[in-house]
């Protein structure tokens, strides 16, 4: 596509639902990123997918975030039980390269506008 | 932790040239200095980047020192659109570095 596609924009749910946040990244693209943005933060990054497989999950808060990428495109970031302190802008970014840009500008990020959790 | 320190809030006056920095003393042999803007409600966009050269595009020019400690970042004539939050970044390409972002510099263009 022509740019980094995320769905819903808002989703409203109450404490302790499921939720799942679809990120399509643009075509090509094979490193794809999560973060998540509380008011007046900076992104905090949660995860990254280089292809398939999670090259980094250092970022997620607990083992109620979950996210997959199995066919290293679109992307679902999964939370359990939510709380109200998941509340946040979640971001997702997709870059068409993580490891080989030598300036190139392979690396640099694009992002979608984002979706916004609020738990209730 | 993000590996940079920026100011927190600045002003600059529509037309005049705004002058963003960033510290990043810690910065290493094979990290590059990005820089991403986000204006309100929408995902951070990026502006520039570089690894030792002074790089200029058509949305800003990037000013890093000698010893790669600190950069600025230039909006040449600064428009009211332009008010948004900027984060600088260092990140490497080596694998399994990530982007990580601090609180970064609040800049608001006054008319």
């Amino acid at each position: 596509g022509a740019g980094v596609s995320q769905t819903p924009s808002n989703k409203v749910t109450e404490k302790g639902k499921y939720v799942e946040l679809r990120c399509d990244p643009i075509s090509g693209h094979t490193a794809l990123y999560w973060y998540r943005q509380s008011l007046g933060q900076g992104p905090e990054f949660l995860i990254y997918f280089q292809g398939t497989g999670a090259a980094d999950d250092s970022g997620l808060p607990n083992d109620r975030f979950f996210a997959v990428r199995p066919e290293g495109s679109v992307s679902t970031l999964k939370i359990q039980r939510t709380e109200r302190g998941d509340s946040a802008v979640y971001l997702c970014a997709s870059s068409f390269s993580a490891t080989r840009d030598r300036g190139s500008g392979a690396n640099v990020l694009t992002f979608g506008a984002g979706s916004r959790l609020t738990v209730l | 932790d993000a590996k940079t320190t920026q100011p927190p809030s600045m002003d600059c006056a529509e037309g005049r040239a705004a002058n963003l920095p960033c510290n990043h003393s810690t910065i290493s042999g094979n990290e590059y200095v990005y820089w991403y803007r986000q204006i309100h409600s929408q995902g951070p966009q990026y502006i520039i980047h570089g690894l030792k050269n002074n790089e200029t595009n058509e949305m800003a020019s990037l000013i890093i020192t000698e010893d790669r400690k600190s950069s600025t970042l230039i909006l040449p004539h600064a428009t009211l659109r332009d008010t948004a939050v900027y984060y600088c970044i260092v990140r490497g390409f080596l694998y399994g570095q990530n982007f990580v972002f601090g609180p970064g510099t609040r800049l608001s263009v006054l008319p």
